[in-house]
Formats: structure tokens, C-alpha cells, sequence
């Protein structure tokens, strides 16, 4: 069936570092996008979205790229911080789904090393 | 601010015992989500309201329900709940559907004893 992917599950990067998360989806009908943050014991938190008319979107240290060619999501986070440590999941949103369900990928977690 | 608020954060219940998770939210969104998430899991739709219209996701066990009373509070109930309900339970809104961002509670911790 569709899904979004991640191609990697873990990420351990040093402090100070830019922190780049990959999100492969299959569902061509997607026209909206978002990243989600979820730390331990948590709910998932909006980082940034982006919709398929755009192909870039910055936000606070955080910048999300989207490449509809080969479907493909990534989100890139500047000067990387032991606070950015979590769970990133990406999550699409087909045309299909009037009721907005979101398809989540299976998440990354970054770790940061200081 | 609390938008989206959960209460309890932790519940401990019986094997079997009827619980209700708590959700209300201060944002006056039209849509009210309920998620399951299990460990190192992405979270999984159960239902949600368009208003008053509920909406069942076709995988959803009968042992789950949930009540909408009002644009601001919704609740899960479980009715018979099994081991394998233990879970983070999210509530999310969003102002209308499809295209808005989804905005999650902090979360219920279930435990099924």
C-alpha cells in the first residue's frame, strides 16, 4: 500500500552541526506536508509544513525541502542542539483524505552529541 | 498555553475495566482527532469529528468509542480494555480537515494491569 518512509531510523550528530532527515513518501496525491517533533513521554510537536506548490520553506533554524520528482521530504535543522533530540516524523496528507488523516512515517530519532 | 489539553496524563486501569480519556481544546477547531501510539511507533488514527460528525477509521476495534459533547471536549472511551491497549493516547485538532495542521495534546499514558 502508500506510505511514507524514512530512510534512516537513528541519527546521532555532534553538537553544533546542521542535522538533515530524509522522508521517502509514495502517495503522488499528497499535496501537504508536515514535521512533526516528539520527544520522549510526549506529543508529537509542528515543527514546519510545507505544501506542494513550494518546493522550500524556512522556519526558525529549521528548513524543510521538498522534492516532488522523486518524492522525497527532508528536513534540515541548522546548529543542531542536545534540545533537538527526539523523534522526527514526517506525515503526508492525500488529496483523497477529506478528513485530514495524516500518514505518518516510521520516525527518526536524532541524537545529539554534545 | 495549553491548546489542546489531556487529562489524565498517566491512567492505570484493570484488564477489562471501562476507562475514558479526557481531551479539550481552546483553539475552537472543527476537527478532533484520537490517536494510538505504541512504542517506537508512529501514531495510528482511531476515529475523529468534523463537528459532530464522527468518522471511524475501518480498522478500529469496537472496544473503542468516543463522544464529542461539545466544539471544545472530546473523550475515548475503552470499553473492555485488553493488554494490548496499553499505549500513548494523542488527541490532535486542527481548524478544518485536510490541509491545516495538526496540533497534539501531550498525551495519555495507558496501563493496562
Amino acid at each position: 500500500g502508500e506510505s511514507v518512509g524514512l530512510h534512516l531510523p537513528t541519527l546521532s550528530v555532534q553538537e553544533g552541526d546542521n542535522s538533515i532527515i530524509n522522508c521517502a513518501y509514495s502517495n503522488s496525491a499528497s499535496d501537504y506536508f508536515i514535521w512533526y517533533k516528539q520527544e520522549s513521554g510526549k506529543g508529537p510537536q509542528f515543527i514546519i509544513d510545507i505544501r506542494s506548490n513550494m518546493d522550500k520553506r524556512q522556519g526558525q533554524r529549521v528548513t524543510v525541502l521538498l522534492n516532488k520528482t522523486v518524492k522525497h521530504l527532508s528536513l534540515q535543522i541548522a546548529a543542531t542542539q542536545p534540545g533537538d533530540s527526539a523523534v522526527y516524523f514526517c506525515a503526508e496528507n492525500p488529496l483523497y483524505n477529506q478528513g485530514g488523516k495524516l500518514i505518518f512515517g516510521q520516525g527518526t530519532e536524532l541524537s545529539v552529541k554534545p | 498555553d495549553a491548546m489542546v489539553i489531556q487529562n489524565p496524563r498517566y491512567q492505570v486501569t484493570q484488564f477489562g475495566k471501562p476507562v475514558t480519556l479526557s481531551c479539550s481544546q481552546t483553539l475552537n477547531h472543527n476537527v478532533m482527532y484520537w490517536y494510538q501510539q505504541k512504542s517506537s511507533q508512529a501514531p495510528k488514527l482511531l476515529f475523529h469529528y468534523y463537528d459532530k460528525d464522527f468518522n471511524n477509521e475501518a480498522d478500529t476495534p469496537d472496544n473503542f468509542q468516543s463522544r464529542r459533547p461539545n466544539t471544545s471536549f472530546c473523550f475515548l472511551d475503552i470499553r473492555s480494555p485488553g493488554l494490548g491497549d496499553a499505549a500513548m493516547y494523542l488527541c490532535a485538532t486542527s481548524r478544518t480537515g485536510r490541509t491545516d495542521t495538526q496540533y497534539f495534546g501531550p498525551g495519555t499514558r495507558l496501563t493496562v494491569l
